[in-house]
């Protein structure tokens, strides 16, 4: 069972570059979700995506592009990587954001942007 | 205890004592919330989750308790063990979103 995967686990990034961070989950869930975690300031919801074809801003979407072509995959663009972008980002689904379900993580991305 | 926007508050915790996390939410909308457990270089892992309607839920180990007069949640472990060392997070589910509290680390004095 592999739940929640996330590619790359570690990247480093010049400032401008752009790249995408990967999240696919094989459980059917409907509700994705990106978070970032940086230290003292917990996690914070960039956008989530309510099933395939639907996306929406959460807490702190700038500099930040998603889509759901698929249920399974849901990516993360950075268009032009800023040094406030470096942080741990997690990916997470759940069967379904209006039921009173937990949330599975992946294993996180830890993103330098130098 | 711990509330968004503040420094990750640390509770030092003999083995073998309870441990107490609190966690003040901020929504009087939302209707489910949920504790997860962070270790190290990991992501969150689900403990126990609560709905809205009840006051008080208990696992293996773990009790939850909500307190809706006072936006209030706390999760007690008992018989703390090094194993438990980690940082712990509460989250509250409202419309669509689900939203994080700073977290609390534990660590477990042997």
């Amino acid at each position: 069972n592999a739940g929640v995967t996330q590619t790359p686990k570690f990247q480093v990034l010049k400032t401008g570059q752009s790249m995408t961070l990967q999240c696919a989950q094989d459980m059917n869930h409907e509700y994705m979700s990106w978070y970032r975690q940086d230290p003292g300031m917990g996690l914070r919801l960039i956008h989530y995506s309510v099933g395939a074809g639907i996306t929406d801003q959460g807490e702190v979407p700038n500099g930040y592009n998603v889509s759901r072509s698929t249920t399974e995959d849901f990516p993360l663009r950075l268009l032009s990587a800023a040094p406030s972008q470096t942080s741990v980002y997690f990916c997470a689904s759940s069967s379904h954001v209006n039921q009173e379900t937990e949330a599975f993580f992946g294993q996180g991305t830890r993103l330098t942007v130098v | 205890g711990e509330s968004v926007g503040l420094h990750l508050p640390t509770l030092s915790v003999q083995e073998g004592d309870n441990s107490i996390i609190n966690c003040a939410y901020s929504n009087s909308a939302s209707d489910y919330f949920i504790w997860y457990k962070q270790e190290s270089g990991k992501g969150p892992q689900f403990i126990i989750d609560i709905r809205s309607n009840m006051d008080k839920r208990q696992g293996q180990r773990v009790t939850v308790l909500l307190n809706k007069t006072v936006k209030h949640l706390s999760l007690q472990i008992a018989a703390t063990q090094p194993g438990d060392s980690a940082v712990y997070f509460c989250a509250e589910k409202g419309y669509q979103k689900v939203t994080f509290g700073t977290g609390t680390k534990l660590q477990v004095i042997p």
